[in-house]
């Protein structure tokens, strides 16, 4: 089975700064997603990021870019110039690729709280 | 295209009642799958539909069920509610025609029940 591990509970920053939130991991796949996903107070849960494991290239998405270790098996997000509007869980989420049990499954990490300071 | 939809938006039952919660997935989207989400388990998924049959399922009792229409269109049920059933329950769309996992899920608001 596949656990994600999320290991800062919470963090801040202040307007205009760059943050990091950490992912790790673990799976015996060669191939799968991995995805970033953030949870505003409105509990409408937004994709931020989406890795294919077989791209080495990271992934960005305007503010928003990932550290990809496949062999640490890890997976930061850094979010520059951050804005109000960043404030949210941020769920790291992992998906097996292929049929059978890993259709429509994400598992996800516990969260980090992101607060973002003016 | 319009989002993921859901309802209701809250509910509030009673030990050993039933409840329905729908899911209408964004147009096109042909799989679905539900996750239930409490502060101490956190997201946990439930079960995936794609073209009415059920291709996954999660670790949860029996009393959760679901089904798919021929629109798409998702329903759970959770027969026999217990307090511990008290939770955002979120539903989530993709495609689903690369014929292999991996799709981007596009999550609706979700459903709060609460079993008092």
């Amino acid at each position: 089975a596949q656990t994600v591990t999320q290991s800062q509970p919470e963090m801040s920053v202040q307007e205009a700064e760059t943050v990091t939130l950490s992912c790790t991991y673990d799976t015996s796949e060669s191939n799968y997603y991995l995805f970033w996903y953030k949870q505003p107070p409105s509990r409408q849960m937004i994709l931020v990021i989406r890795q294919e494991a077989y791209k080495q290239q990271n992934a960005t998405e305007n503010r928003f870019s990932v550290n990809f270790q496949k062999a640490a098996k890890s997976f930061s997000l850094k979010i520059s110039d951050s804005q109000l509007g960043d404030t949210a869980m941020y769920f790291c989420a992992f998906m097996k690729a292929g049929g059978g049990t890993s259709y429509g499954k994400l598992t996800f990490g516990q969260g980090t709280i992101l607060t973002v300071h003016p | 295209k319009a989002g993921v939809t859901q309802t209701p938006r809250y509910l509030i039952k009673t030990r050993g009642q039933q409840v329905t919660l729908s899911c209408s997935p964004i147009s096109g989207h042909r799989s679905v799958s539900w996750y239930q989400q409490t502060p101490g388990q956190g997201l946990q998924f439930l079960f995936e539909y794609f073209s009415e049959t059920q291709r996954n399922k999660g670790n949860f009792p029996g009393r959760f069920s679901g089904r798919q229409f021929s629109n798409s269109r998702s329903e759970m049920n959770v027969s026999t509610l217990e307090l511990g059933d008290s939770a955002l329950y979120l539903c989530a769309s993709s495609p689903g025609t690369s014929g292999t996992a991996g799709d981007t899920q596009y999550f609706g608001p979700g459903t709060r029940l609460t079993v008092l």
